[in-house]
Order: C-alpha cells, then sequence, then structure tokens
C-alpha cells in the first residue's frame, strides 16, 4: 500500500464544472495536508494546506480534510482551462514543526474548453 | 523575494561522469530539502538540512549521493559516479521553521546516458 495514494487520471471536466480531486494516505499520525498543482516542466506550486478536519476554502478552491477516513480532497470551481495541470497531494507525518513530507503521484487535470 | 533557484536546469552526462546540482533557498528559510521523481513514480525525499547540518537523510538513495550546505546557505548535490538509475528530476524545496509549508524550484532535470 503506498503512502499517499492518487488516481493519476486524467481527470476531465468541462469548462466552467467543479473538478474534484481525491488523496489518501495510511499514515495516521499525519498531521498537516497540502496540495500543490504543477505544470509542465514547472515546480510544485503549493496553492492549498489543511491542518484539521473540515472544509477550507481559498477563492475557487476549497480543501476538504477527514483524518477519521484518511482522506483529503481538493474542489476547484469554474474550472478554467488554465487550471489543467498535475495536482500533487503531499501528507506531512514529522512532527514538533520538522516535516517529512511524502507525495501522491499526482492527478493530471484536464479542462475542456 | 526570490523563489528557490537551481542550477542546471538540465544536465546531460555519460554513466560514470561526476554532476553537482546546485540549490539556492528563499532567503531565510533555515529548512532545505532535496527531492527526486523518477519518471512516472511519486516525487520521493532525499534529506532535509536545517541550516548547514543534515536533519534527516534516510532518503539518500547510496553512498555515491553527497549532499552539503556549507554556511547554512545554498546546497549542492553531489552524484558521483552517475548510474543510469540516477535520471531522474531533482527538485529543492525550502520553508521556514515552525512547520511552514514548502516551497519548490524549477527543478534540475539530470539524464545519465
Amino acid at each position: 500500500q503506498k503512502e499517499v495514494e492518487q488516481n493519476s487520471g486524467p481527470l476531465s471536466v468541462p469548462e466552467g464544472a467543479i473538478a474534484s480531486l481525491n488523496c489518501t494516505y495510511s499514515d495516521r499520525g499525519s498531521q498537516s495536508f497540502f496540495w500543490y498543482r504543477q505544470y509542465s516542466g514547472k515546480s510544485p506550486e503549493l496553492i492549498m494546506s489543511i491542518y484539521s478536519n473540515g472544509d477550507k476554502e481559498d477563492g475557487r478552491f476549497t480543501a476538504q480534510l477527514n483524518k477519521a477516513s484518511q482522506y483529503v480532497s481538493l474542489l476547484i470551481r469554474d474550472s478554467q482551462p488554465s487550471d489543467s495541470a498535475t495536482y500533487l497531494c503531499a501528507v506531512n507525518r514529522g512532527s514538533g514543526g520538522y516535516q517529512k513530507v511524502t507525495f501522491g503521484i499526482g492527478t493530471k487535470l484536464q479542462v475542456i474548453p | 523575494e526570490a523563489g528557490v533557484t537551481q542550477f542546471p536546469s538540465h544536465s546531460v552526462i555519460e554513466k560514470g561522469q561526476t554532476v553537482t546540482l546546485r540549490c539556492d533557498p528563499i532567503s531565510g528559510h533555515d529548512n532545505l530539502y532535496w527531492y527526486r521523481r523518477v519518471m512516472g513514480k511519486e516525487i520521493k525525499f532525499l534529506l532535509h538540512f536545517v541550516k548547514e547540518s543534515k536533519q534527516d537523510e534516510s532518503g539518500m538513495p547510496n553512498n555515491r549521493f553527497l549532499a552539503e550546505r556549507t554556511g547554512g546557505t545554498y546546497s549542492t548535490l553531489k552524484v558521483q559516479p552517475a548510474e543510469l538509475e540516477d535520471s531522474g528530476v531533482y527538485f529543492c524545496a525550502s520553508s521556514q521553521s515552525g512547520g511552514k509549508p514548502q516551497h519548490f524550484g524549477d527543478g534540475t532535470r539530470l539524464s545519465i546516458l
């Protein structure tokens, strides 16, 4: 079992729709969770971080965390073609301010105009 | 504020040669991380510096890899001698202390022929 599981996709959604990206993790002691967006040939760019159960909204992005189910998701509302990228789920298993981050393989999102 | 910068962006060398990758973190970031992504696989942790000290080098593949961060500023990752399986994209990331999210550079694409 991988430490962080993601469907590699591609996930195709029409422009204006909601894109739903999912991630599960195996270590129950994980403390913080991140979503990175990576365009081809570019660096992973942090778009959301979430630390407690529930929803966290930032603009068109909503991150959801359910620690009991070991599940993290990212919703992108009103998807735009510029959102087409690979979305990496990252889980921090460290503690005391020390990060030990494990990445999922990433889900490729394609937003169709 | 300048981001994380990595040099070179691409490197092509022959098996058995030596290559040194460099990372300049964001100014003031004590934490510096090295990661590697092999084609088709997840981004994998290599090691973590706190200032000039190695906090965790559990992800280093073998003793052909040597990382340094003299003075706690920039870091180098040397591969000597390079093998075919060392090909991939090497990412560097940095963060402030206190468990803050990591910021990534664009990576060095290393190809071993």
